[in-house]
Protein backbone atom coordinates (compact mmCIF):
# COMPACT_ATOMS: atom_id res chain seq x y z
CA UNK A 1 0.00 0.00 0.00
CA UNK A 2 1.33 3.52 -0.71
CA UNK A 3 1.90 5.80 1.97
CA UNK A 4 0.00 8.43 0.64
CA UNK A 5 -2.96 7.55 -2.08
CA UNK A 6 -5.26 9.98 -3.53
CA UNK A 7 -7.81 10.26 -6.30
CA UNK A 8 -6.34 9.65 -10.07
CA UNK A 9 -8.08 12.28 -12.09
CA UNK A 10 -7.99 14.32 -14.09
CA UNK A 11 -11.36 16.29 -12.67
CA UNK A 12 -13.04 18.20 -15.08
CA UNK A 13 -15.46 20.58 -13.64
CA UNK A 14 -17.15 24.07 -15.27
CA UNK A 15 -16.82 27.26 -13.34
CA UNK A 16 -18.75 27.46 -10.06
CA UNK A 17 -18.85 23.58 -9.43
CA UNK A 18 -17.71 22.07 -6.12
CA UNK A 19 -15.09 19.65 -6.17
CA UNK A 20 -13.75 17.03 -3.92
CA UNK A 21 -10.11 15.57 -3.12
CA UNK A 22 -9.60 12.49 -1.34
CA UNK A 23 -6.28 10.99 0.04
CA UNK A 24 -6.07 8.30 2.30
CA UNK A 25 -2.68 7.55 4.47
CA UNK A 26 -1.01 4.19 5.76
CA UNK A 27 1.09 5.49 8.66
CA UNK A 28 -0.92 6.20 11.58
CA UNK A 29 1.71 7.80 14.05
CA UNK A 30 1.54 10.66 10.87
CA UNK A 31 1.73 14.04 12.36
CA UNK A 32 0.36 16.54 10.24
CA UNK A 33 -1.19 17.22 7.21
CA UNK A 34 -1.30 19.17 4.39
CA UNK A 35 -2.63 20.24 0.73
CA UNK A 36 -0.33 21.91 -1.56
CA UNK A 37 -1.11 23.20 -5.10
CA UNK A 38 1.11 22.55 -8.10
CA UNK A 39 1.00 24.74 -10.93
CA UNK A 40 2.28 22.94 -14.69
CA UNK A 41 5.81 23.02 -14.67
CA UNK A 42 6.15 25.46 -11.06
CA UNK A 43 7.23 24.36 -7.57
CA UNK A 44 4.27 23.13 -4.79
CA UNK A 45 2.91 25.61 -2.90
CA UNK A 46 1.16 25.08 0.70
CA UNK A 47 -2.31 25.59 -0.19
CA UNK A 48 -3.29 24.67 3.99
CA UNK A 49 -2.75 22.64 6.86
CA UNK A 50 -5.00 20.09 7.79
CA UNK A 51 -6.76 19.68 11.33
CA UNK A 52 -8.70 17.60 13.15
CA UNK A 53 -11.34 20.18 14.05
CA UNK A 54 -11.62 20.74 9.99
CA UNK A 55 -10.65 24.46 8.47
CA UNK A 56 -11.87 26.54 6.05
CA UNK A 57 -10.14 29.07 4.26
CA UNK A 58 -12.58 31.29 1.99
CA UNK A 59 -13.81 28.56 -0.72
CA UNK A 60 -11.46 25.73 0.56
CA UNK A 61 -12.44 23.34 3.61
CA UNK A 62 -10.16 20.45 4.86
CA UNK A 63 -10.69 17.85 7.05
CA UNK A 64 -9.53 14.86 8.45
CA UNK A 65 -10.28 11.86 10.34
CA UNK A 66 -7.51 10.39 11.94
CA UNK A 67 -9.54 6.88 12.72
CA UNK A 68 -10.01 6.33 9.32
CA UNK A 69 -6.64 7.73 7.88
CA UNK A 70 -8.51 10.13 5.61
CA UNK A 71 -8.26 13.77 4.40
CA UNK A 72 -10.40 15.50 2.60
CA UNK A 73 -10.04 18.99 0.42
CA UNK A 74 -13.61 20.47 -1.11
CA UNK A 75 -13.04 23.63 -3.03
CA UNK A 76 -16.35 25.34 -4.01
CA UNK A 77 -17.35 28.02 -6.43
CA UNK A 78 -14.78 26.75 -8.78
CA UNK A 79 -12.67 29.55 -10.44
CA UNK A 80 -10.61 28.96 -13.87
CA UNK A 81 -7.87 29.85 -12.03
CA UNK A 82 -7.94 26.83 -9.40
CA UNK A 83 -6.83 24.83 -12.30
CA UNK A 84 -3.93 23.28 -10.98
CA UNK A 85 -3.08 19.51 -9.43
CA UNK A 86 -3.85 19.37 -5.84
CA UNK A 87 -1.43 17.15 -3.53
CA UNK A 88 -1.85 15.88 -0.28
CA UNK A 89 0.95 15.62 1.74
CA UNK A 90 1.59 14.03 5.03
CA UNK A 91 4.50 14.73 7.66
CA UNK A 92 6.03 10.91 8.27
CA UNK A 93 7.01 10.63 12.33
CA UNK A 94 10.94 10.27 12.77
CA UNK A 95 13.59 12.36 13.83
CA UNK A 96 13.55 14.58 11.01
CA UNK A 97 10.83 16.81 9.33
CA UNK A 98 10.04 15.41 6.04
CA UNK A 99 6.59 15.46 3.78
CA UNK A 100 5.38 12.48 1.89
CA UNK A 101 3.18 13.56 -0.82
CA UNK A 102 0.65 11.84 -2.77
CA UNK A 103 0.51 11.40 -6.66
CA UNK A 104 -1.72 14.42 -6.70
CA UNK A 105 -4.77 15.27 -8.45
CA UNK A 106 -5.04 17.38 -11.33
CA UNK A 107 -8.46 19.71 -11.38
CA UNK A 108 -9.41 21.13 -14.87
CA UNK A 109 -11.74 24.02 -14.44
CA UNK A 110 -13.39 25.50 -17.92
CA UNK A 111 -15.84 28.08 -18.58
CA UNK B 1 7.73 34.51 -2.90
CA UNK B 2 9.66 32.02 -0.44
CA UNK B 3 12.92 33.80 -1.20
CA UNK B 4 13.91 30.04 -2.26
CA UNK B 5 16.24 29.92 -5.40
CA UNK B 6 17.61 27.64 -7.55
CA UNK B 7 20.18 26.75 -10.41
CA UNK B 8 19.98 26.00 -13.25
CA UNK B 9 16.39 26.54 -14.33
CA UNK B 10 16.81 23.80 -17.11
CA UNK B 11 20.05 21.05 -17.22
CA UNK B 12 20.63 18.44 -20.22
CA UNK B 13 23.35 15.69 -18.95
CA UNK B 14 24.41 12.64 -20.63
CA UNK B 15 24.01 9.04 -19.23
CA UNK B 16 27.05 8.51 -17.07
CA UNK B 17 27.71 11.91 -16.49
CA UNK B 18 27.69 13.84 -13.15
CA UNK B 19 25.98 16.78 -12.07
CA UNK B 20 25.58 19.41 -9.34
CA UNK B 21 22.22 21.21 -8.82
CA UNK B 22 21.99 24.54 -6.09
CA UNK B 23 20.02 26.23 -3.94
CA UNK B 24 20.13 29.05 -1.73
CA UNK B 25 17.33 30.71 0.68
CA UNK B 26 16.92 34.30 2.40
CA UNK B 27 14.34 32.65 5.04
CA UNK B 28 17.28 31.99 7.59
CA UNK B 29 15.72 28.20 8.42
CA UNK B 30 18.52 25.68 8.85
CA UNK B 31 16.80 22.70 7.46
CA UNK B 32 17.19 22.08 3.62
CA UNK B 33 15.46 19.13 2.16
CA UNK B 34 16.01 17.88 -1.26
CA UNK B 35 13.29 15.87 -3.42
CA UNK B 36 12.73 14.22 -7.14
CA UNK B 37 9.46 14.91 -8.86
CA UNK B 38 9.41 12.47 -12.34
CA UNK B 39 6.67 13.47 -14.63
CA UNK B 40 2.66 13.00 -13.25
CA UNK B 41 4.24 11.75 -9.46
CA UNK B 42 4.65 13.78 -6.38
CA UNK B 43 7.79 14.59 -5.27
CA UNK B 44 10.14 12.04 -3.79
CA UNK B 45 11.99 12.33 -0.65
CA UNK B 46 15.56 12.23 -1.24
CA UNK B 47 17.53 13.54 1.88
CA UNK B 48 17.65 16.13 4.60
CA UNK B 49 20.46 18.37 6.01
CA UNK B 50 20.54 20.53 9.30
CA UNK B 51 23.21 22.53 10.02
CA UNK B 52 25.51 21.27 7.68
CA UNK B 53 25.04 17.66 8.63
CA UNK B 54 22.76 14.98 6.72
CA UNK B 55 19.65 13.85 9.36
CA UNK B 56 17.60 11.73 6.86
CA UNK B 57 17.64 10.17 3.84
CA UNK B 58 15.19 8.19 1.33
CA UNK B 59 15.22 5.69 -0.76
CA UNK B 60 17.80 6.93 -3.41
CA UNK B 61 21.28 5.44 -3.43
CA UNK B 62 24.26 6.85 -2.78
CA UNK B 63 25.59 8.39 -6.07
CA UNK B 64 22.70 10.72 -4.97
CA UNK B 65 24.76 13.20 -1.88
CA UNK B 66 24.38 16.66 -0.94
CA UNK B 67 26.14 19.45 1.31
CA UNK B 68 25.03 22.41 2.92
CA UNK B 69 26.57 25.55 3.35
CA UNK B 70 26.76 28.10 6.43
CA UNK B 71 25.57 30.66 4.07
CA UNK B 72 21.80 29.01 3.43
CA UNK B 73 22.85 27.35 0.32
CA UNK B 74 22.92 23.99 -0.72
CA UNK B 75 24.27 21.45 -3.55
CA UNK B 76 22.51 18.37 -4.81
CA UNK B 77 25.14 16.27 -6.71
CA UNK B 78 24.47 12.83 -8.66
CA UNK B 79 26.94 10.86 -10.13
CA UNK B 80 26.76 8.65 -12.64
CA UNK B 81 23.45 9.87 -14.10
CA UNK B 82 20.80 7.27 -15.54
CA UNK B 83 17.91 7.87 -17.75
CA UNK B 84 15.44 7.68 -14.63
CA UNK B 85 17.12 10.31 -13.24
CA UNK B 86 15.49 12.68 -15.75
CA UNK B 87 13.16 14.46 -13.45
CA UNK B 88 12.47 18.19 -11.16
CA UNK B 89 14.47 18.70 -8.30
CA UNK B 90 13.01 20.39 -5.69
CA UNK B 91 14.61 21.97 -2.62
CA UNK B 92 12.60 22.52 0.06
CA UNK B 93 13.67 25.08 3.43
CA UNK B 94 11.77 24.72 6.47
CA UNK B 95 12.45 25.26 10.35
CA UNK B 96 11.11 24.05 13.55
CA UNK B 97 8.09 23.78 12.87
CA UNK B 98 6.72 21.43 9.60
CA UNK B 99 6.16 23.61 6.87
CA UNK B 100 8.74 23.62 4.32
CA UNK B 101 9.07 26.89 1.40
CA UNK B 102 10.53 25.00 -2.16
CA UNK B 103 12.67 26.69 -4.76
CA UNK B 104 11.64 26.80 -8.30
CA UNK B 105 12.91 23.65 -9.00
CA UNK B 106 16.02 22.53 -11.86
CA UNK B 107 15.06 20.38 -14.81
CA UNK B 108 17.24 17.80 -15.18
CA UNK B 109 16.60 15.91 -18.99
CA UNK B 110 19.29 13.05 -19.55
CA UNK B 111 20.20 11.69 -22.56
Amino acid sequence: RKEVEQDPGPFNVPEGATVAFNCTYSNSASQSFFWYRQDCRKEPKLLMSVYSSGNEDGRFTAQLNRASQYISLLIRDSKLSDSATYLCVVNQPSGYSTLTFGKGTMLLVSP
Amino acid sequence: ETGVTQSPTHLIKTRGQQVTLRCSSQSGHNTVSWYQQALGQGPQFIFQYYREEENGRGNFPPRFSGLQFPNYSSELNVNALELDDSALYLCAWGGSGYEQYFGPGTRLTVT
